[in-house]
């Protein structure tokens, strides 16, 4: 059990680029949850998948935002033609197990700045 | 209003107090309920969960969850310079909602 695992770390790209993320979910976990977290705010709720089921869309998400999990394992999230306020940090989180009791454990995140 | 509020803060004890952090939720059906700790420039770690009415206790951390006033709670005993962080609620299930957080300052 390696953690969930995210990639890149960081990400620098100028506005009107697309962008992809990419989080690896603790193996056995079959719920996968991304997040967008800004300065001061708790980290907000974009989408869920269960297995590779997208279950939730935040209704916040814009078209611009896809989120992919094939054959329910790691999951891609992508931003197309980003905008200043897409700067933020985006968190991945998964939960599974017969004792999770919906417990979420995070990566550590990529933060995203759009110049 | 937010889905789930906490007091905004910050707060700030001497080492060795008690500090004790609060939350309010909206959805009368939410049955999971969370303490997260967040270091700055870090992602947010799981510190609590709660899913019954009354006290849980670990360590130095209780929980304390009300579901007939949707409140829930967080003590810290023996406050530590360590435990200098923001605090989130979060209540996770079927929807996942978070706190915007409480940053704690334990003093030297």
């Amino acid at each position: 059990d390696t953690g969930v695992s995210q990639d890149p770390r960081h990400k620098i790209t100028k506005r009107g680029q697309n962008v992809t993320f990419r989080c690896d979910p603790i193996s056995e976990h079959n719920r996968l949850y991304w997040y967008r977290q800004t300065l001061g705010q708790g980290p907000e709720f974009l989408t869920y998948f269960q297995n590779e089921a997208q279950l939730e869309k935040s209704r916040l998400l814009s078209d611009r935002f896809s989120a992919e999990r094939p054959k329910g394992s790691f999951s891609t999230l992508e931003i197309q033609r980003t905008e200043q306020g897409d700067s933020a940090m985006y968190l991945c989180a998964s939960s599974g197990g017969v004792a999770a009791k919906n417990i979420q454990y995070f990566g550590a995140g990529t933060r995203l700045s759009v110049l | 209003q937010k889905e789930v509020e906490q007091n905004s803060g910050p707060l700030s004890v001497p080492e060795g107090a008690i500090a004790s952090l609060n939350c309010t939720y909206s959805d009368r059906g939410s049955q999971s309920f969370f303490w997260y700790r967040q270091y700055s420039g870090k992602s947010p770690e799981l510190i609590m969960s709660i899913y019954s009415n009354g006290d849980k206790e670990d360590g130095r951390f209780t929980a304390q969850l009300n579901k007939a006033s949707q409140y829930v709670s967080l003590l810290i005993r023996d406050s530590q310079p360590s435990d200098s962080a923001t605090y989130l609620c979060a209540v996770l299930g079927s929807k996942s909602t978070f706190g915007d957080g409480t940053t704690l300052t334990v003093k030297p």
